[in-house]
This record gives structure tokens, sequence and C-alpha cells, in this order.
């Protein structure tokens, strides 16, 4: 089956710099490859996906790259505040026949010290 | 536009009772997940289904867990004489088609065995 794994399990940085968070995916038939925020007690949200057909994706402070031949993908987040402080979750979905199934990292406790 | 709903948000069972965690998903969306989050843990799958059918179930134990999505109502998730393990955040999510995308989360439903 499909493994993820995720790497740090914890960053600290200062305010104002960059955090980079890294996945790895096992199954090449993953296409599509979400990264999911989640404050303390509150449900995880999107904030960010790239599909394999696409190399990097930006959305104002926050980038995607996915590198299919290495089988890994990057959150990046420039310019960090203290709200981006959170649980980051990086998931791999593979198609198994008429089902899809997202896997996800362990997560990525991220703390901004201000 | 409500998003996915669960109920209860917070659940005490005792050892052996039953728990049932219910789930109404996105207006429009026919496709239902459950995952289930330990403390300081990842998401993990359990089923998932679409109405009337069990599309995959692989995440599931064998034993005292089921999951149901009938024709009219909510998801049901269904624990039978819980043990202390199952204490955990149960998250369902929702999305319109079987094509990867994003998958909506409720706010989860946090099962305490006593």
């Amino acid at each position: 089956g499909e493994n993820v794994e995720q790497h740090p399990s914890t960053l600290s940085v200062q305010e104002g710099d960059s955090a980079v968070i890294k996945c790895t995916y096992s199954d090449s038939a993953s296409n599509y490859f979400p990264w999911y925020k989640q404050e303390l007690g509150k449900r995880p949200q999107l904030i960010i996906d790239i599909r394999s057909n696409v190399g990097e994706k930006k959305d104002q402070r926050i980038a995607v790259t996915l590198n299919k031949t290495a089988k890994h993908f990057s959150l990046h987040i420039t310019e960090t505040q203290p709200e981006d402080s959170a649980v980051y979750f990086c998931a791999a979905s593979i198609p198994r026949g008429s089902a899809r199934q997202l896997t996800f990292g362990s997560g990525t406790q991220l703390t901004v010290l201000p | 536009n409500a998003g996915v709903m669960q109920n209860p948000r917070h659940l005490v069972r005792r050892r052996g009772q039953e728990a049932r965690l219910r789930c109404s998903p996105m207006k429009g969306h026919s496709h239902v997940y459950w995952y289930r989050q330990l403390p300081e843990e990842g998401l993990k799958f359990m089923v998932y289904l679409q109405k009337e059918n069990i599309i995959d179930e692989s995440g599931m134990p064998k034993e005292r867990f089921s999951a149901e999505f009938p024709k009219e109502g909510p998801s049901i998730l269904r624990i039978q004489q819980v043990v202390r393990g199952d204490s955990a955040a149960y998250f369902c999510a929702s999305s319109p088609g079987r094509e990867a995308g994003e998958l909506f989360f409720g706010e989860g439903s946090r099962l305490t065995v006593l």
C-alpha cells in the first residue's frame, strides 16, 4: 500500500523566516498531493495542492514542489507569521479501482516564534 | 452553505458501551470518508463510502467497527464494545466525486473511553 513519510516532525522558525516541510511517497501511481493545515482542536483545512502533471505551484506565501522521479514533494512557507503556527500534513492520493484514498503523513508541528 | 457536519463533537463512553458518530456531508457531496486521529498523530484512513455502498474499508479494524451511509440521512460510524484504545478524534470528510481532489473535513468527534 501507499506509504507517506513526512519530515521534520517539529519545526521552529523565527517570524519572517522560511519554513520547509518534506514528504516522500512510495506508490508511483500517486497523482494528487494536497497539504492540510490543522490548528489545535480544529479540523484539517486544505492550504494548497498539486497534481502529478505539474512541478510547482504557488499561492502567495505558500508554494509546493513535486519531484515525480524522486517521489518527493515539499511545502515552502515564506515570510512566516505567528498565525502560521499549526500542524501541517502532506498527503498522497492513489487511484484504486473505483476508489480513491488519501494517505497522510504523520504531520509537522510548525511553531513561528515572534 | 453548511460544511461537513459531525455530531456529537464530544462523546464519553465506558468500556463495553457502543459509540455512534454521525456525519452529514457538504451539500452536493455523495462521497464520505472517515479518518481516525490519535493524540499527536496523523490521520489514518478508515473507510470510504458512497450512498448505500462501502467502496473501500481497508482501514477499518476487522471487529467492533462498522460504517454505513444510507440513502437518507447521515453516514454513521459505529464502534461496539469500546475499549480505551478507541479514544481518538474521528474525522469525517466529503467530496463531490471520485476524482482526486480536495476533501472537506468536519470538525471531528472526540471519543473518550473511560
